[in-house]
């Protein structure tokens, strides 16, 4: 069975920390892993990786992919109370070609970042 | 605009009752995909779609069936809806993932909040 574990579940910080929020898979025929962030609505999107080893960056979040160790990982520096949200991580399978068709997701990382 | 919609928004329904659960995007997306929403679950995938008349089954596909006629609209259907289907349904596309820049960024719907007693 596909799996994907993020960690932690849960998160409180401060504005001005910088945190990571982790995702590790056991899967069958990985294609991409995919970030979003999820606020009070519909999830938007942060990051697609394929390849390890090659940190993807936007403003203050980055994201990075070890397909070895099976996991990535997405930092936030700098924290601002606007990054509190729900992050998820996405692993897509099965693509015939494309970077994926099913998509299985973990549980989430509730952040939340005081002022 | 480029937009996902789904109708409706919110649908309270008894046990039994056969609905369907509209998704439409103006996009010209070839990827289609429906998910549920749960309190400490994340997102599952119900149902994915490549293109037209070409649907698979995602992680959680009891229960619910989907068709893909037509390249804009990817309905949910429920025919016979239970209790533990409650909850948060986003409809998602994206043109074919990965085939040029940015193409796997999935646009999602606004939700549908459905409780079934």
């Amino acid at each position: 069975e596909d799996k994907v574990v993020q960690s932690p579940l849960s998160l409180v910080v401060h504005e001005g920390d910088t945190v990571t929020l982790n995702c590790s898979y056991e899967v069958t025929n990985f294609r991409s892993l995919l970030w979003y962030k999820q606020e009070k609505k519909a999830p938007t999107f942060l990051f697609m990786l394929t390849s390890s080893g090659i940190e993807k960056k936007s403003g203050r979040l980055s994201s990075i992919l070890d397909k070895k160790e099976l996991f990535s990982i997405l930092n936030i520096t700098a924290t601002q109370t606007g990054d509190s949200a729900i992050y998820l991580c996405a692993v897509g399978l099965n693509a015939g070609g494309t970077s994926y068709g099913k998509l299985t997701f973990g549980q989430g990382t509730i952040l939340t970042v005081h002022p | 605009e480029a937009q996902v919609t789904q109708n409706p928004r919110y649908l309270i329904t008894v046990t039994g009752k056969k609905l369907t659960v509209t998704c439409s995007q103006n996009m010209n997306h070839e990827y289609m995909s429906w998910y549920r929403q749960d309190p400490g679950l994340g997102l599952r995938q119900i149902y994915y779609s490549m293109n037209v008349e070409v649907t698979d089954k995602g992680d959680v596909p009891e229960g619910y069936k989907v068709s893909r006629k037509e390249k804009r609209n990817f309905p949910l259907i429920l025919e016979s809806p239970s209790p533990n289907q409650t909850s948060l349904y986003f409809c998602a596309s994206s043109s074919s993932p990965g085939r040029g820049r940015k193409s796997y960024e999935q646009y999602f719907g606004p939700g549908t909040r459905l409780t079934v007693t």
